[in-house]
């Protein structure tokens, strides 16, 4: 068992449609957690960073993270082409190994 | 711009040579990540250093594969004799021990191409 599922997609959505992305895992013991967002041929960014269980809002991203279930979520609110990319969730525990998903493609189209 | 870089951004090579790729992470970073992603997949996890210390190593690190980081600054990634499997991206991330977030960022990578 992966320690990290997520749904590679691909998502198509129309502009203005709200997104939910999810990953799953497998170790209670993650307790940070993060989304990115990859371009293609480009590094992976930075969106969101969770500690534990709980919501985090910024702009038209939310993270929400329930530990009970072993479950996150990303909703992209008032989608836009620009948005268009691969979603990565990833986790670890103190900072040493992160483990990622293997990245949900979405597409927004005008 | 003070994020993390790499170099080369590309790189074709022929089986059986050996190639170094450089990462410089974040300036306060004490941390450093090396990463490699195929096509449709997450990154993988190669090995991570504190400061000068590499503290681990994924069994995905072959004995072809070597990192090091001499002062605790940039980090070189060397693959010896590489084969065609070595064909990905090689991400470098870099984080800061102790802060609040604890997360990493990720230069550009390298795209490494095995012929």
């Amino acid at each position: 068992q992966k320690e990290v599922e997520q749904d590679p997609g691909p998502l198509s959505v129309p502009e203005g449609a709200i997104v939910s992305l999810n990953c799953t895992y497998s170790n209670s013991a993650f307790q940070y957690f993060m989304w990115y967002r990859q371009y293609s041929r480009k590094g992976p960014e930075l969106l969101m960073y969770t500690y534990s269980s709980g919501n985090k809002e910024d702009g038209r991203f939310t993270a929400q993270v329930d530990k009970s279930s072993k479950y996150i979520s990303l909703f992209i609110r008032d989608s836009q082409p620009s948005d268009s990319a691969t979603y990565l969730c990833a986790m670890h525990l103190t900072g040493n190994q992160f483990y990622f998903g293997t990245g949900t493609s979405l597409t927004v189209i005008p | 711009d003070t994020g993390v870089s790499q170099d080369p951004r590309h790189k074709i090579t022929k089986r059986g040579q050996n190639v170094t790729f450089r990462c410089d992470p974040i300036s306060e970073h004490n941390r450093l990540y090396w990463y490699r992603q195929t096509l449709g997949q997450g990154p993988e996890f190669l090995t991570y250093f504190q400061n000068e210390a590499q503290l681990e190593k994924s069994r995905l690190l072959s004995d072809r594969f070597s990192a090091e980081r001499p002062k605790g600054s940039f980090s070189t990634l060397e693959i010896q004799r590489t084969e065609q499997g070595d064909s990905a991206m090689y991400l470098c991330a870099s984080s800061r021990t102790g802060h609040s977030t604890d997360t990493q960022y990720f230069g550009p990578g390298t795209r490494l191409t095995v012929l």
